[in-house]
């Protein structure tokens, strides 16, 4: 149980073009789903919580004009990274949290996207 | 500013050792603490977590949680070459994660 899919798995695009990478929590309902990026032997930062239905909540230093979360369903969220550049490339990772009670509440991370910018 | 600290290796040890790993943190008001492993390119897999002082063990893993000294850790019992990843320490607040550097760990057959 409690598996995350991410697509695509990789995506290799321009400079200027826009990419969208979908998070599916495919046996779950997730009621908040968190999106991550992690540059080469750093760890992961937290860029922004989507819940279902309401506005993401972006971390500190992330440009939500660029980085555009939607959390259409409980089982979907995609991140669209708008006008990419080379220093955006990165491996952008999606997790779901299962709701529960806050202590034992786990997040379940997607097998990640790896995307380079020419 | 949360901060979550390990050590980040790499850590060696022999086949069926048992492998010691660290983590503290900063935030008194944690609430719960995560052990994930992550493999060179691919996205981290939960192995368990902790929000209770003292220790919890699940299969060949036990984490072990000090609030007072802000100490979280997890052992790795019968070390495996297929264990050798990077272990990524995280802190639960009220719903996001904080992650650690994380700790790379090699075990040698």
């Amino acid at each position: 149980g409690a598996v995350v899919s991410q697509h695509p798995s990789w995506v290799i695009c321009k400079s200027g073009t826009s990419v969208k990478i979908e998070c599916r929590s495919l046996d779950f309902q997730a009621t908040t789903m968190f999106w991550y990026r992690q540059f080469p032997k750093q760890s992961l930062m937290l860029m922004a919580t989507s819940n279902e239905g309401s506005k993401a909540t972006y971390e500190q230093g992330v440009e939500k004009d660029k980085f555009l979360i939607n959390h259409a369903s409980l089982t979907l969220s995609t991140l669209t990274v708008t006008s990419a550049h080379p220093e955006d490339s990165s491996f952008y990772i999606c997790s779901a949290s299962t709701g529960r009670a806050v202590r034992t509440d786990t997040q379940y991370f997607g097998p990640g996207t790896r995307l380079t910018v020419l | 500013q949360k901060e979550v600290e390990q050590n980040s290796g790499p850590l060696s040890v022999p086949e069926g050792a048992i492998a010691s790993l660290n983590c503290t943190y900063s935030d008194r008001g944690s609430q719960s603490f995560f052990w994930y492993r992550q493999y060179s390119g691919k996205s981290p897999e939960l192995i368990m977590f902790i929000y209770s002082n003292g220790d919890k063990e699940d299969g060949r893993f036990t984490a072990q949680l000090n609030k007072a000294s802000q100490y979280v850790s997890l052992l790795i019992r019968d070390s495996q070459p297929s264990d050798s990843a990077t272990y990524l320490c995280a802190v639960k607040g009220y719903s996001t994660l904080t992650f650690g550097k994380g700790t790379m760990l090699l075990v040698s057959p």
